[in-house]
């Protein structure tokens, strides 16, 4: 079955960038997005289709997808980004969520 | 803007089924696909199934045979049953609309969340 993993934690400073990763076999062919999620809330969409941010969410945040990587990055990340983000891709016919990642905001 | 507002028990007993609602609002039912997604207490993301107003439903392998799900375009509602609950079913399940696209989907509007602990 199809699998995506992402490190467990990534830590930063404010103001400076934050990448998350998501690996899987041959991601770059997929569409990938990625989800924020706070203590006690729901999922919030922050990037679909690699890199495209929906409406209301901060130009900080971008996405690239390539060979088997797919990359969240943070560009002068703030306290209000600490956070769980979690990537996710469609598998051969099921919906697939990496393990996600707690962003720590230093 | 859609919203979604999920309901059902919060407390279901080892061997019996799990039911929930999920109610739609700001959107007709009979566009987009829409799903449950669950997560277990201080664990990450499962995706439970999809459901469009068709009726033609996808459901998590893992699950086969224990989910189904239905869907009332008279109320904007759909369902979801799980059968034969364990613990390991406990979570917070999450209602929530899928656009669904050639080799992609993600999802845009969430519910809120219930919390349905399965125990005698």
């Amino acid at each position: 079955s199809y699998e995506l993993t992402q490190p467990p934690s990534v830590s930063v400073s404010p103001g400076q960038t934050a990448s998350i990763t998501c690996s899987g076999d041959k991601l770059g062919e997929k569409y990938a997005s990625w989800y924020q999620q706070k203590p006690g809330q729901s999922p919030v969409l922050v990037i679909h289709e690699d890199r495209k941010r929906p409406s209301g969410i901060p130009e900080r945040f971008s996405g690239s997808n390539s060979g088997n990587t797919a990359t969240l990055t943070i560009s002068g990340t703030q306290a209000m980004d600490e956070a769980d983000y979690y990537c996710q891709a469609l598998g051969s016919s099921t919906v697939i969520f990496g393990g996600g990642t707690r962003l720590t905001v230093l | 803007q859609v919203q979604l507002r999920e309901s059902g028990p919060g407390l279901v007993k080892p061997s019996e089924t799990l039911s929930l609602t999920c109610t739609v609002s700001g959107d007709s039912i009979i566009t987009y696909y829409w799903s449950w997604i669950r997560q277990p207490p201080g664990k990450g993301l499962e995706w439970v199934g999809y459901i469009p107003y068709s009726g033609s439903t996808n459901y998590n392998p893992s699950l086969e045979g224990r989910v189904t799900m239905s869907i009332d375009t008279s109320k904007n509602q759909f369902s979801l049953k799980l059968r034969s609950v364990t613990a390991a079913d406990t979570a917070v399940y999450y209602c929530a609309r899928e656009i669904l696209y050639g080799n992609g989907c993600h999802f845009d509007s969430w519910g809120q969340g219930t919390l349905v602990t399965v125990s005698s």
